[in-house]
């Protein structure tokens, strides 16, 4: 079985600080995704990484592939990124594992 | 266009009743997904489809729970005898193709609710 932790669990940031939530798996994987949850349960699909890093507006997503390892960036953060941010891990089939969430609150 | 809807949005039931939860994936959509995301828990994977096929049924957590897809487009989620156990909330994903590399559209989900 694949374990999938995500650190911190909790992160309350003030507005314009750098943020960085981490994921770590212990099985090889043939794709990682990072997710977003509002409060209200909305989820959204951020990024899906196989390798190298990948950037979208100020989130930026990197994997180490050797080090079992993702993380996820946000610059210049702000009060609407407060969210729960979910890694979910996939190696074959569709199957999915995912973390417990890092729940981030920004304060303005 | 219409993204992933699913109905419905609360359903409250007895213990040992039959419930049914329904999942429209956008339209297209060759995969779809239903995940379990219990209160203070992270979500579980629960089954996939590939068109009308479900090839790996091991997510789900009890002989109780059963799924289908027909068509291609609609699922339906079914958990016979429901237990307290049960209540979280349900959601559905789709995407374009089958793959763990395909980018997935999330439902709202369904908060069921079990008494």
């Amino acid at each position: 079985k694949n374990e999938v932790e995500q650190s911190p669990q909790n992160l309350t940031a003030q507005e314009g600080e750098f943020i960085t939530i981490n994921c770590s798996y212990s099985v090889g994987i043939s794709a990682l995704h990072w997710l977003q949850q509002h409060p209200g349960g909305g989820i959204v699909s951020l990024f899906m990484l196989s390798s190298g890093k990948k950037k979208h507006g100020r989130l930026i997503a990197t994997i180490n592939i050797q080090e079992k390892h993702s993380s996820l960036h946000i610059t210049a953060s702000h009060p609407r990124d407060s969210a729960v941010y979910i890694c979910a891990v996939s190696w074959t089939g569709n199957q999915f594992y995912f973390g417990t969430g890092t729940s981030l609150t920004v304060i303005p | 266009g219409a993204g992933v809807s699913q109905s419905p949005s609360n359903k409250v039931t007895e213990k040992g009743k039959d419930v049914e939860l329904r999942c429209d994936p956008i339209s297209g959509h060759t995969a779809l997904y239903w995940y379990r995301q219990s209160l203070g828990q992270g979500l579980e994977f629960l089954i996939y489809f590939q068109g009308n096929s479900a090839p790996d049924k091991s997510g789900l957590p009890s002989d109780r729970f059963s799924a289908e897809r027909t068509g291609g487009s609609v699922s339906t989620l079914t958990i016979q005898r429901t237990q307290q156990e049960d209540s979280a909330v349900y959601l559905c994903a789709s995407s374009a193709q089958w793959g763990n590399q395909e980018t997935q559209y999330f439902g709202p989900g369904t908060r069921l609710l079990v008494l």
